[in-house]
């Protein structure tokens, strides 16, 4: 089955730098690629997704490219904030129910 | 508003015992979904169901059993809990087709003692 593994498991930034976490899948029939934050005591939320036939897209402050050659994913966050701290997780599907496979999850602090 | 509901945020249960855990979604999603939620882990899928009364194993099935007798109803169920079994549970729901968001549910934070 998918595998999804993701880098690094912490992350310390200051505010205003950029955060990048790295994702990559084991199955290439994989085409479906969102990342879920979860703050604190709350439910995980999705911030941004991608499909396999785009390489790049970018809302405001967060961008997530897509290398499907080499089977990685990332996410950028630039001018980190705090309320940006939080857990990230990257995941990653292939079939019409919508299942999907997660990564580990990234704990983002940024620091003032 | 999507809500996703669970019946507790908090439980604690004894070793042995059988343990209901339950979720509504007020969307008419097709698809829910029960993960596990343990530090280091991500995420993990238990069962998932795509219709009523439908239902597949996740990766970590062993120990855990599902209901779906209702569109917007996903029971979770643990036959005989283990402390094994403590942890955070997760439901979500989503409309069929892959490019879709998984709406989550607030977690239901399990003890086994």
């Amino acid at each position: 089955g998918e595998n999804v593994e993701q880098h690094p498991s912490t992350l310390s930034v200051q505010e205003g730098d950029s955060a990048v976490i790295k994702c990559t899948y084991s199955d290439s029939a994989s085409n479906y690629f969102p990342w879920y934050k979860q703050e604190l005591g709350k439910r995980p939320q999705l911030i941004i997704d991608i499909r396999s036939n785009v390489g790049e897209k970018k809302d405001q402050r967060i961008a997530v490219t897509l290398n499907k050659t080499a089977k990685h994913f990332s996410l950028h966050i630039t001018e980190t904030q705090p309320e940006d701290s939080a857990v990230y997780f990257c995941a990653a599907s292939k079939d019409s129910w919508g299942k999907l496979q997660f990564g580990a999850g990234t704990q983002v602090v940024v620091t003032p | 508003d999507v809500k996703v509901t669970q019946s507790s945020r908090y439980l604690v249960k004894r070793t042995g015992e059988k343990v209901f855990l339950e979720c509504v979604q007020d969307m008419d999603h097709e698809n829910m979904f029960w993960y596990r939620q343990d530090p280091g882990l991500g995420l993990r899928l238990i069962y998932f169901s795509y219709d009523v009364k439908m239902k597949e194993k996740g990766d970590i099935p062993e120990g855990y059993s599902v209901s779906r007798e209702k569109k917007e109803r996903f029971s979770l169920i643990l036959e005989s809990a283990s402390t094994n079994q403590t942890s955070m549970y997760l439901c979500a729901s989503t409309t069929t087709g892959s490019w879709h968001e998984q709406y989550f549910g607030p977690g239901t934070r399990l003890t086994v003692t």
